[in-house]
């Protein structure tokens, strides 16, 4: 099946830094990408729709000026974490979706944030 | 927002046996995919259930959908300690953008 890679899988960071995370869809052209929240042992939550070549779609109460994304390609999305915070720290998935509907959603490994 | 709830949240059960999980929905949908999660992973689908369609099988895996109650239910059969893991469902309504349940915690004791 098609593959989504995500990096980093992990990353620690200090309170007010910027934090990027990537994801690329590996065997697939990707139109669309899917950034998720998971907190532990919660489902994901939807944060925003990335749409390549133009402005991502925030879910409400998702702040754009925090969590900024970029989809440049149709194989690679960015999330950037902005000054991050300790409430920031949690799990990040990021999913794509081939050319077709109904499709499975292909995700990423995931990459878990700790802001310290 | 989440619009799916996943009964039960956590459910524990001898190897063989099989295990039931429950999926409720708020709105109308095109699809329901049931996925898998390992403690610290990405999710892995599992199975695709169309609106039109009311029954699913595929290996071990069986998925019923009833439309008019907004529910669904994933059936494992004969459980093994490799299927321990989260089990979400999720809503496709359209948009390409996936609705997740609450999930169920599913532990398969040796």
């Amino acid at each position: 099946g098609a593959v989504v890679s995500q990096h980093p899988s992990r990353v620690i960071c200090k309170s007010g830094t910027s934090v990027k995370i990537e994801c690329r869809s590996l065997d697939f052209q990707a139109t669309t990408m899917f950034w998720y929240r998971q907190f532990p042992k919660q489902s994901l939550m939807l944060m925003a729709t990335s749409n390549e070549g133009s402005k991502a779609t925030y879910e409400q109460g998702v702040e754009k000026d925090k969590f900024l994304i970029n989809h440049a390609s149709l194989t690679l999305s960015t999330l950037t974490v902005t000054s991050a915070h300790p409430e920031d720290s949690s799990f990040y998935i990021c999913s794509a979706r081939d050319l077709g509907v109904p499709s499975e959603a292909f995700f990423g490994q995931g990459t878990r944030l700790t802001v310290v | 927002s989440q619009q799916g709830e996943e009964d039960p949240q956590a459910l524990s059960i001898q190897e063989g046996e099989n295990a039931t999980m429950n999926c409720s929905y708020k709105t109308s949908i095109n699809n329901l995919q049931w996925y898998r999660q390992n403690s610290g992973r990405g999710l892995v689908h599992l199975i695709l259930i169309r609106s039109n369609e009311r029954e699913k099988h595929s290996g071990r895996l069986r998925v019923t959908l009833d439309t008019s109650k907004k529910s669904s239910s994933l059936l494992i059969t004969a459980s093994r300690a490799a299927d321990t893991a989260s089990y979400f469902c999720a809503t496709d309504g359209g948009a390409q953008k996936l609705v997740f349940g609450q999930g169920t915690r599913l532990t398969i004791n040796p």
